[in-house]
């Protein structure tokens, strides 16, 4: 049973434009999300994230927005640029320090110049 | 700055072989992850631990053994390693007080 949901497995956007990733969560015990960015023959690098007590996180062109009644986060790039195209993977996890993260399936973004 | 190292970043292994593969740190971290990541299946987790000695299942741990001898250092071992096993394998640390995983930069193991 899937507890992070990521549906769509690839998105394309032109360069300057915004780009939106959706992740949507089971497990209402989660309490802290965070976004991954993940390049190609490398480890993924931390990219946000945010905490249940909030719904929304904001650095730089990242902001990340999270809708707890729907179990429901985003990750916005805006403006998008060529350089973001990697695979976005959305994680969450329940008791920090003693659970490990659980992973969504990614999304590959695509930003056209 | 965390460093995370993985021993290799390609290998090639035959069917059959043991493979072991190693993740060190730089830091006194107590956690230490070991995933795998394959197209359309996402990260998933292998083995954990927690402190030196501890290891705990994550959610495939079939075909896998870990070893955790010294804090520093967690080994992921494929006792006989199968062609469905070819994957990049990610080794995570995170540290009390932090959510956040920092990852090294994965192994490509290929099995023939």
């Amino acid at each position: 049973d899937q507890q992070v949901k990521q549906n769509s497995p690839s998105l394309s956007v032109q360069e300057g434009r915004i780009s939106i990733l959706n992740c949507d969560y089971t497990n209402s015990m989660f309490d802290y999300f965070l976004w991954y960015k993940k390049y190609p023959a490398e480890g993924p690098t931390f990219l946000i994230s945010i905490s249940s007590i909030k719904d929304k996180n904001e650095d730089g062109r990242f902001t990340v927005f999270l809708n707890k009644s729907a179990k429901h986060l985003s990750l916005h790039i805006v403006p998008s640029q060529p350089g973001d195209s990697a695979v976005y993977f959305c994680a969450a996890n329940a008791i920090p320090e003693v659970l490990p993260l659980v992973f969504g399936k990614g999304t590959r973004l695509s930003v056209i110049a | 700055d965390v460093k995370v190292t993985q021993s290799s970043r390609y290998l090639v292994k035959r069917t059959g072989e043991k493979v072991f593969l190693e993740c060190v740190q730089d830091m006194d971290h107590e956690n230490m992850f070991w995933y795998r990541q394959d197209p359309g299946l996402g990260l998933r987790l292998i083995y954990f631990s927690y402190d030196v000695k501890m290891k705990e299942k994550g959610d495939i741990p079939e075909g896998y053994s870990v070893s955790r001898e010294k804090k520093e250092r967690f080994s992921l071992i494929l006792e006989s390693a199968s062609t469905n096993q070819t994957s990049m394998y990610l080794c995570a640390i995170n540290f009390s007080g932090n959510t956040e995983a920092f990852f090294g930069q994965g192994t490509r193991l290929t099995v023939v």
